[in-house]
């Protein structure tokens, strides 16, 4: 498969804790994304990281990525109970255009 | 400005029937997707159009399944003869893709609130 696998599929936690969320891959790609879903509906970008790149940091986001090991993970520091969601990665593959392919996502819930 | 726009927001059929789903992807945006995610899982790839080149429909999960975008802008998902198995919500983003392969990757994708299909 070409997709992403997300690790831990649920993942609950209380508020002010951090949430730690992990997307493997098989394949080379150009770039990792991961977006936020919430109510099962439409997807907002949070990070983007380029297979150059090792780390990223946006607000309390912070995204590793090891091309070596083919695996990313994100971090959300300080979480939230508006962090409650599900998370999911999403691989740009190596030469295949603009093909952008999801993982299975991970559900986070941040309990007050 | 204004996001990407899906209608309708929900749709409901009976089996057999054929069903159009509709995007109006963001002003200026050259790329295209549409993906399909049933209950509790994660977004299956169908079909990726870019500009003027030939779509990546290497997704579409069978013949009953096809997809335009008339004049590099609205886009209209077609679903013949649909099955049960055809319930799912059907998402459509578009990206701001350029033509170098610096811009056309690193660009993130703005995704629409989805129709949900359900089919009787």
């Amino acid at each position: 498969s070409q997709q992403g696998e997300e690790d831990p599929q649920a993942l609950s936690i209380q508020e002010g804790e951090n949430a730690t969320m992990n997307c493997s891959y098989k394949t080379s790609i150009n770039n990792l994304q991961w977006y936020r879903q919430n109510s099962g509906r439409g997807l907002v970008h949070l990070i983007l990281i380029r297979s150059n790149e090792r780390e990223k940091h946006s607000g309390r986001l912070r995204v590793t990525l090891d091309t070596s090991k083919k695996s990313s993970s994100l971090l959300i520091t300080a979480s939230r109970a508006a962090d409650t969601a599900s998370y999911f990665c999403a691989l740009r593959l190596y030469n295949q255009g603009g093909k952008l392919i999801f993982g299975q996502g991970t559900e986070l819930s941040v309990k007050p | 400005g204004a996001g990407v726009s899906q209608s309708p927001s929900n749709k409901v059929t009976e089996k057999g029937k054929d069903v159009e789903l509709r995007c109006d992807p963001i002003s200026g945006h050259t790329a295209l997707y549409w993906y399909r995610q049933s209950l509790g899982q994660g977004l299956e790839f169908l079909i990726y159009f870019q500009g003027n080149s030939a779509p990546d429909k290497s997704g579409l999960p069978s013949d009953r399944f096809s997809a335009e975008r008339t004049g590099g802008s609205v886009s209209t998902l077609t679903i013949q003869r649909t099955q049960q198995e055809d319930s799912a919500v059907y998402l459509c983003a578009s990206s701001l893709a350029g033509q170098g392969a610096s811009m056309s990757y690193n660009s993130p994708l703005h995704f629409g609130n989805g129709t949900r299909l359900t089919v009787t």
